[in-house]
This record gives C-alpha cells, structure tokens and sequence, in this order.
C-alpha cells in the first residue's frame, strides 16, 4: 500500500459527458502528479500540483483540468468525453525530500 | 524531449531462469532513473532509484544497475510471483515529470 488513495475505482459513462477523479496523497506529500495509462501509449503524465499550484503541465487535452485543494487532495476533471479516453488515471504524490513518485492504485474509466 | 526504450517489450521465462530487461533512455540531464513493478489493473510499485553511473541498487532478486545510456534490470532465479509489467521511468533537471518507457511484460512460469 503506497498511501495515496484514488476513487472511485471503476468509472463507467457515456461519450458527452462529464466525470471527476479524486486522489489523496500520501500524509505529508505536497505534489501531486496525475498521469494517464492506455494500451497503446503507456503512461503518460498529464498535470503536476504542488501545494494547490500548478507547476506543470504534460499532454493534458483542453477538456481535462485539474486542481488541489487546501486539504492537498487533487482531482482530475474530465469533460465532453470521447470513446479515446477511456484508460486508467493515476495519481502519484511525492514528499519529504524525495522524489520519488509513489502512485495510487488507479481510477479505470470507461466510455461507451 | 525525454525518451525511454525497453526491451524486450515481452519475456517468457521457467522458473529460476536469469534474465535482463533492457531500459535504454535519452534525457537532458539525468536526474534520476526509476524501476516499477506494475501488476495487471494496479498501480506501479516502485522499486529502485538510481542516481549516476555505475550505481546498482538491489532486491531480493531483483538488481538494478545504471550506464550514461542505459539501465539494467536483471531478474536472477524468477518465481513466478516475479510475473509482472517492469517500468522504466526517467527524471531530467528540467522538470519534475517521469517520462516512462512502454515497459517489459515478464511471465514467469512454474
């Protein structure tokens, strides 16, 4: 168990519409890292949060955006979603001097 | 821009035959290179940091070493609970992303 927490675990929807993924750092962890997982392109890193800022952006599509809240949780809000979008979403926090990337167990969505 | 390679994007091993992964990279300046384990629908599980060259890291059986271009995993005696995706992932000191590589998919078999 890494500590980082993601729901929900399973994530099924219509094209057009809209969800929100949610992600709990480790205790202490003030980045956030959000990254998407489909079969054909690996991981791929999507947006960095480090305590409620932006610090960096990846190959995020106009229809996803992000935020962290005060309390350091993220989400990852997704919208107008395509039948391409469906994949497993991450969230990894690092923390305390290291840069290591611990993740979380992952959100699997899908579109239909 | 940062890139990974690995290889053998699949391996098939017996039991208790040695092997390596191969996690070929380009980057900027290297920051650190990072090994996960990746289990089917589960999050990668990190493994190993190496740092600069020449640096090995070691687990159970699992080692972990590092050249200017190239990383090493090397898997002496697999189990099959050793049965896993193993990623490769680079950090450069321009940013704090991982670039990771498509990973290598290894079955270990009784």
């Amino acid at each position: 168990d890494s500590g980082v927490t993601q729901t929900p675990k399973h994530l099924i929807t219509a094209t057009g519409q809209r969800v929100t993924l949610r992600c709990s750092p480790r205790s202490g962890d003030l980045s956030v890292y959000w990254y998407q997982q489909s079969l054909d392109q690996g991981l791929q890193f999507l947006i960095q949060y480090y305590n409620g800022e932006e610090r960096a952006k990846g190959n995020i599509l106009e229809r996803f955006s992000a935020q962290q809240f005060p309390d350091l949780h993220s989400e990852l809000n997704l919208s107008s979603l395509e039948l391409g979008d469906s994949a497993l979403y991450f969230c990894a926090s690092t923390g305390g001097g290291t840069d290591t990337q611990y993740f979380g167990p992952g959100t699997r969505l899908t579109v239909l | 821009e940062d890139q990974v390679t690995q290889s053998p994007e699949a391996l098939r091993l017996q039991e208790g035959e040695s092997s390596s992964l191969n996690c070929s990279y380009t980057v900027s300046g290297l920051r650190g290179l990072f090994w996960y384990r990746q289990d089917p629908g589960k999050g990668p599980e990190f493994l190993f940091t190496l740092y600069s060259a020449g640096e090995e890291k070691e687990k159970e059986r699992l080692k972990a070493t590092l050249t200017k271009k190239e990383s090493f995993l090397h898997i002496t005696a697999p189990k099959p609970e050793d049965s896993a995706t193993y990623l490769c992932a680079v950090r450069d000191y321009g940013n704090n992303r991982l670039a990771f590589g498509k990973g290598n998919q290894v079955v270990v078999i009784p």
